[in-house]
């Protein structure tokens, strides 16, 4: 199992602004990946985030929206840059070396708003 | 990117009453079905991960049923508590893709 510490837990931001979101986990691993619920939406994948290399985006997410760091095997960030009010979403990361056939944890998630 | 759907989105019923949910998905190259619960404000907590058909995994009041050659699970909760109250969320992957799809969620709220 994993204990994940997710921070801000909330925001509100105008838009033009960014916003980074920190996740600290209390073990190492080895992938952790960063998630968007927007409203009334599914939760979807933005990227995945590896130590020592670039993040993996997925399909409709781009590297100078979304820049992510991985400095270590238990920490990493999400920055949303340059916010529109399409931004607010609940956004979380979750950590798993096999997301596929174990159980996935999560952080608590950043509900953020952009006005 | 898989297609996983789930119903109903919401929910209401009365403290002491059995529900169920859905989740469908696309049955060819399936891997593994996982079912997570998520209150307000807290993390999303995993339920049951299913990767056999035919599974059936249960948890307490909570249970689950797995079919992959039609591309499909339940969750059922047997007399529903206040403290159920929260979204459940499925999410599948094939061996396609190495991460998780998720649906909408089923927003569940159980009146005292």
């Amino acid at each position: 199992s994993a204990v994940i510490s997710q921070k801000p837990s909330r925001d509100i931001c105008q838009r033009g602004t960014s916003l980074t979101i920190q996740c600290q986990v209390d073990s190492q691993v080895t992938m952790m990946f960063w998630y968007r619920q927007q409203p009334g939406q599914s939760l979807t994948l933005i990227a995945t985030a590896n130590q020592g290399s670039e993040a993996t985006y997925e399909s409709g997410f781009v590297i100078d929206k979304f820049p992510i760091s991985r400095p270590n095997l238990t920490f990493s960030t999400l920055t949303v840059s340059n916010m529109s009010p399409e931004d607010s979403s609940i956004y979380l990361c979750s950590v798993g070396d096999s997301l596929r056939g174990t159980e996935a944890f999560f952080g608590q998630g950043t509900r953020l708003t952009v006005v | 990117i898989l297609n996983v759907e789930q119903s109903p989105q919401s929910l209401h019923v009365q403290e002491g009453d059995s529900t169920n949910f859905t989740c469908s998905f696309p049955s060819s190259n399936f891997y593994a079905l996982h079912w997570y619960r998520w209150e307000t404000a807290k993390s999303p907590e995993a339920l049951f991960v299913m990767t056999l058909n035919g599974d059936e995994k249960k948890k307490g009041r909570i249970s689950a049923t797995l079919n992959t050659k039609e591309g499909y699970s339940y969750l059922y909760i047997k007399g529903s508590q206040p403290e159920d109250s929260a979204t459940y969320l499925c999410a599948a992957s094939n061996s396609g893709y190495s991460t998780l799809t998720f649906g909408k969620g089923t927003m569940l709220l159980v009146s005292p």
